[in-house]
């Protein structure tokens, strides 16, 4: 059964710093490996879906990388805002196409 | 705005008292999901259609059921709402199995 990490669980970060969120799964036998946002109390909110044939994806201010055959992927916020501030979720499959399996997230506070 | 919709967005229910959580989609998509997320943890996955396939979770307590009458609707029906039971319940759409989610804004589930 897929497994789901990510570390760390918290982080605290003024504004304007480049940070990195981690995620690591077990089953690397997958088609896509999807991020989220979810602000406190609210749904989530899709930031990057990366199919398992592609290394990253962009978006803004986020970069999303994923190496399948380590079972890691990363996520790149640029120049962090306080409106960045909310839960970051990384998701997969339970295998193949089945439906996804969620890390706890990581949990980001950007200070002013 | 082609979006997944859930109603209502708070929910209060009695113990013991059968609850019913809707969710409907304008995107026309296949697959609709029901995840069940308690506070500081990970969504967890109840069941989902395929179309009008169902399937169901090994772990889903049998008090919890679902409905797809048509591809734009999908009920949460659960029968008798223990404290445990309280929780986010997020209902969430794709294309198909291997595409991007997209989550509706979530009901919160209280249980007196």
């Amino acid at each position: 059964k897929q497994e789901v990490t990510q570390i760390p669980a918290a982080l605290s970060v003024p504004e304007g710093e480049n940070l990195v969120l981690n995620c690591s799964f077990t089953d690397s036998a997958i088609y896509n490996l999807q991020w989220f946002r979810q602000d406190p109390g609210k749904g989530l909110t899709s930031l990057l879906l990366i199919q398992s044939s592609q290394r990253e994806q962009t978006s803004g201010r986020l970069n999303a990388s994923l190496d399948k055959s380590s079972g890691r992927s990363t996520l790149y916020i640029a120049a962090s805002q306080p409106g960045d501030s909310a839960t970051y979720l990384c998701a997969v499959p339970n295998s193949g196409n089945t439906p996804l399996v969620f890390g706890k997230g990581t949990r980001l506070s950007v200070i002013a | 705005d082609a979006m997944v919709i859930q109603n209502p967005r708070y929910q209060v229910t009695q113990f013991g008292k059968p609850v019913t959580l809707s969710c409907s989609q304008t995107l026309n998509h296949n697959v609709m999901y029901w995840y069940q997320q308690k506070s500081s943890q990970a969504p967890k996955l109840l069941f989902h259609y395929y179309d009008k396939d169902f399937n169901n979770e090994a772990d889903t307590p049998d008090n919890f059921q679902s409905r797809r009458p048509n591809t734009s609707f999908c009920f949460l029906d659960i029968r008798s709402p223990g404290l445990g039971d309280a929780a986010m319940y997020l209902c969430a759409t794709s294309r198909d199995r291997s595409s991007g989610y997209t989550f509706g804004s979530g009901t919160r589930l209280t249980v007196v």
